[in-house]
């Protein structure tokens, strides 16, 4: 079946970089985007970004552009998601969801497990 | 102000209808958006419910019930998830989003609790 599957948590100190991975199966990678949403204790759904499966193109929300970077690599079918100068507020679970192939409109469907990321000292 | 706005919290008797609404900031119009539902329970990745942006385009998320219904209400700007015979199995955080400006919003969610 349709799924993505992430990596595993991570614990990170202020000022470090995480780089979490995004697996897909079930489906043709090239022809959909991934999205990226986080989702902070107790809070609601934040859209970091999507990217395209087929040629890289990006779409960042302006709030994560320049410190957030998303790649893909169709070999494995896996897309990666790098948050740079992590602060103590990036503490959050970070989603991956598959999306539509381009950007003129977006949907998330499936949602990978989710990747707890905690930046603590 | 937000460009979604959720009641944080509803609550509603097994066995009842609950209509969620998400409602647009006033300088957007409902009537040009697709409006997408995502449920949440607790310990778990949301998942996509449906679309609705009119009846003639809409969409069920595969294996979601026909209990969970979309619609509009276009003089409260807003779009209407409803769920109809309420279960215990349906307590859980419900999302909007719409597609505004290049970027995906959310809204901030309701919290449905059955009781």
């Amino acid at each position: 079946q349709v799924q993505v599957l992430q990596s595993g948590a991570e614990v990170k100190q202020p000022g470090a970089s995480v780089k979490v991975s995004c697996k897909a199966s079930g489906y043709s990678f090239t022809i959909y985007g991934i999205n990226w949403v986080r989702q902070a204790p107790g809070q609601g759904l934040e859209w970091m970004g999507w990217i395209s499966g087929y040629n890289g193109n990006t779409n960042y929300a302006q709030k994560f552009q320049g410190r957030v970077t998303m790649t893909t690599d169709t070999s494995t079918s896996t897309a990666y998601m790098e948050v740079r100068s992590l602060r103590s507020d990036d503490t959050a679970v970070y989603y991956c969801a598959r999306g539509p192939p381009t950007v003129t409109e977006n949907w998330f469907d499936p949602w990978g497990q989710g990747t707890l990321v905690i930046v603590s000292s | 102000q937000a460009v979604l706005t959720q009641p944080s919290s509803l609550s509603a008797s097994p066995g009842a209808s609950a209509s969620l609404t998400c409602t647009l900031r006033s300088d957007i119009n409902v009537g040009t958006y697709r409006i997408y539902w995502y449920q949440q329970k607790p310990g778990s990745p949301p998942q996509y419910l449906l679309r609705y942006k009119s009846d003639s385009d809409k969409q069920q998320g595969s294996g979601v019930p026909s209990r969970f219904s979309g619609s509009k209400d276009a003089s409260a700007n807003a779009g209407i998830l409803l769920i109809s015979g309420l279960q215990s199995e349906d307590e859980a955080d419900y999302y909007c989003m719409i597609w505004h400006s290049s970027s995906s919003v959310f809204g901030g969610g309701t919290k449905l609790t059955v009781l």
